[in-house]
């Protein structure tokens, strides 16, 4: 199984300002013959599911905020929401899509300093 | 607007068979496959397994032995069954769709959206 590890596990950020997650697959997740990385990214506020961001490591799911980017390649990505607002309180997954089992990371929790 | 609702039993002894159903209203059903994920108390998420619009499954292999993921394409339904629980199974289980292809024709399993969420208890 691909293993994701996300760091930190939790997060808090003064609003206004940067905030970024990292995540880390234990083994590539780039699929060389399309050139794409096999990464999503969700978001999941209390009592709900989760929420499709990112998917393509990169591109952003329909309706979702352009504070909200992903990049990254391989086994290395990143989260960043470039101005936190009061509504990005959550907790945030990334997952992998390059293999069955398909594995997510353990989550980073992001709160208001 | 697709939304997917659940049900099942939320209380469960050891021993006992765990059952879920994910109606899907809105949109094809056939197009996508169904995903059925679940997410302890308190914890990360751990994905159950999928079935496509024919039939076709795929598990996780540290659940294989005891899923069974059906659907019933007549009333746009999908269900899970998971066998001689344990307290380990208690969660949060959710239903899910997934497009298993994109745009371009690129094999994807991401998921959205997602069913509500049905809290899932093993105790004696």
């Amino acid at each position: 199984d691909i293993v994701m590890t996300q760091s930190p596990d939790s997060l808090a950020v003064s609003l206004g300002e940067r905030a970024t997650i990292n995540c880390k697959s234990s083994q590539s997740v780039l699929y060389r013959s399309n050139n794409k990385n096999y990464l999503a990214w969700y978001q999941q506020k209390p009592g709900q599911p989760p929420q499709l961001l990112i998917y393509w490591a990169s591109t952003r799911e329909s309706g979702v905020p352009d504070r909200f980017s992903g990049s990254g390649s391989g086994t290395d990505f990143t989260l960043t929401i470039s101005s936190l607002q009061a509504e990005d309180v959550a907790v945030y997954y990334c997952q992998q899509y390059y293999t069955t089992p398909i594995t997510f990371g353990q989550g980073t929790r992001l709160e208001i300093k | 607007q697709v939304q997917l609702q659940q049900w099942g039993a939320g209380l469960l002894k050891p021993s006992e068979t765990l059952s879920l159903t994910c109606a899907v209203y809105g949109g094809s059903f056939s197009a996508y496959y169904w995903s059925w994920i679940r997410q302890p108390p308190g914890k990360g998420l751990e994905w159950i397994g999928e079935i496509d619009h024919s039939g076709g499954t795929t598990y996780n292999p540290s659940l294989k032995s005891r899923v069974t993921i059906s659907i019933d394409t007549s009333k746009n339904q999908f269900s899970l069954n998971l066998s001689s629980v344990t307290a380990a199974d208690t969660a949060v289980y959710y239903c899910a769709r997934d497009p298993y292809y994109d745009s371009s024709g690129n094999e994807v399993n991401w998921f959205d959206p997602w069913g509500q969420g049905t809290l899932v208890t093993v105790s004696s």
